[in-house]
């Protein structure tokens, strides 16, 4: 199995601040990467694609990078609805397998 | 818009088999299968498996044993059956699309139902 590491697991942090999240997998992946924000009774939702491609409706200041084995997420300008846990996925081999997550907290 | 919600027992006892439909609204075309993911009380995401509308299927060997995933298509359902559970399979379960053109990203996800096995 393809083991997905974050950092890191938990950051505080204030409205307008710029956030960046690195996940990385214990193989390549090349581009098979997605990030996910999970809000506690609002759902998952897709926020990039393809390490890089915005998902549809999702705000521009979410930004992916990376390939291979690093990746980062930036949110550009933290905002109050930003705060959540945010998740990497690899979908290149199976089992597909999450990171343990990053959990963004209102400083 | 295409919505997933899923149905089945909130509580399940030890040893017995945890059943979970999903329901699938609105158009969904080819390009997409299907799948279920779940996460323990305050732990990460675990992918069980995802099964294609031909039925092809593929599952996490950790569960594989006990696992398995269906499709109805004539109902745009598709369902899974996790055998002999315990208390680790205590866990909120989502049913997903996955998309091909997403590079296999899950582009919907369901809310969501907790499964409590206990006795």
């Amino acid at each position: 199995d393809i083991q997905m590491t974050q950092s890191p697991s938990y950051l505080s942090a204030s409205v307008g601040d710029r956030v960046t999240i690195t996940c990385r997998a214990s193989q390549s992946i090349t581009t098979y990467l997605s990030w996910y924000q999970q809000k506690p009774g609002k759902g998952t939702k897709l926020l990039i694609y393809a390490a890089s491609s915005l998902q549809s409706g999702v705000p521009s200041r979410f930004s992916g990078s990376g390939s291979g084995t690093d990746f980062t997420l930036t949110i550009s300008s933290l905002q109050p609805e930003d705060f959540a846990t945010y998740y990497c996925q690899q979908s290149y081999s199976t089992p597909f397998t999450f990171g343990p997550g990053t959990k963004v907290d209102i400083q | 818009q295409v919505h997933l919600q899923e149905s089945g027992p909130g509580l399940v006892k030890p040893s017995e088999t945890l059943s979970l439909t999903c329901t699938v609204s609105g158009d969904s075309s080819s390009s997409y299968y299907w799948s279920w993911i779940r996460q323990p009380p305050g732990k990460g995401l675990e992918w069980i498996g995802y099964i294609y509308d031909s039925g092809t299927s593929n599952y996490n060997p950790s569960l594989k044993s006990r696992v398995t995933l269906s499709v109805d298509t004539s109902k745009n359902q598709f369902s899974l059956k996790l055998r002999s559970v315990t208390a680790a399979d205590t866990a909120v379960y989502y049913c997903a699309r996955l998309s091909s053109g997403h590079y296999d990203a899950v582009d919907i996800w369901g809310q969501g139902t907790m499964v409590t096995v206990s006795s």
